[in-house]
């Protein structure tokens, strides 16, 4: 049973929709990722959260340290948002566990 | 700046064979370092990670290993490549502390 688990794993929206992807995580952590990677591979980085919310043009991300659960959200979706969500934790060690992904298709 | 610098993007090699991919960071000092491997419709998964020059930790029992010669390079290798091995490995760094990753743009393995 992996550490770090997402929900849904694959998501399909119309353009214009409000998106919201979950992460559960079951050991304590110093940090927690949300990441997204395109078909061809290439990753970035989106949100590093310790605690609270942070907002990043259409992307917004929260975490609940003592529920042990953060949420992505994405709004006003658009087909170019197409792609693999990623929610990944970190310990104090600096050990990383990733969640399977949520593969998120927007139709325009 | 800080990048991360990984080579090569694709590499096809036959089973039997050995394995080396580099993974160098510049911009940055003491940084934690990581190697994955992505399956094929699969997700991450992490390989080895280092928090500092030849402190390596494995993940995963398997036919890879990991080697950090210096504080901003990280070697990933195989002595004898199988078919297993293929997919694509990632490099990534991260600040010690609270910081986001970066990842490398990755190495698509391919083991005929």
């Amino acid at each position: 049973k992996n550490e770090v688990e997402q929900s849904p794993q694959n998501l399909t929206a119309q353009e214009g929709e409000f998106i919201t992807i979950n992460c559960s995580y079951s050991v304590g952590i110093s940090a927690l990722h949300w990441l997204q990677q395109h078909p061809g591979g290439g990753i970035v980085s989106l949100f590093m959260l310790s605690s609270g919310k942070k907002k990043h043009g259409r992307l917004i991300a929260t975490i609940n340290i003592q529920e042990k659960h953060s949420s992505l959200h994405i709004t006003a979706s658009h087909p170019r948002d197409s792609a693999v969500y990623i929610c990944a934790t970190n310990t104090n060690a600096g050990k990383s566990t990733f969640g399977d992904g949520t593969t998120l298709t927007v139709k325009p | 700046s800080q990048t991360i610098h990984q080579w090569p993007a694709t590499l096809v090699q036959p089973v039997g064979s050995p394995l080396s991919l580099e993974c160098t960071v510049e911009g940055t000092s003491n940084p934690n370092l990581y190697w994955y491997r992505q399956a094929a419709g699969r997700g991450l998964q992490l390989l080895f990670y280092s928090v500092g020059i030849g402190q390596i930790s494995s993940e995963v029992p398997q036919n890879l290993s990991a080697s950090r010669p210096q504080d901003r390079q990280f070697i990933l290798s195989s002595k004898k490549l199988l078919l297993s091995d293929s997919g694509f490995y990632l490099c990534a760094w991260t600040a010690s502390g609270p910081y986001g990753y970066t990842f490398g743009s990755g190495t698509r393995l391919t083991v005929v």
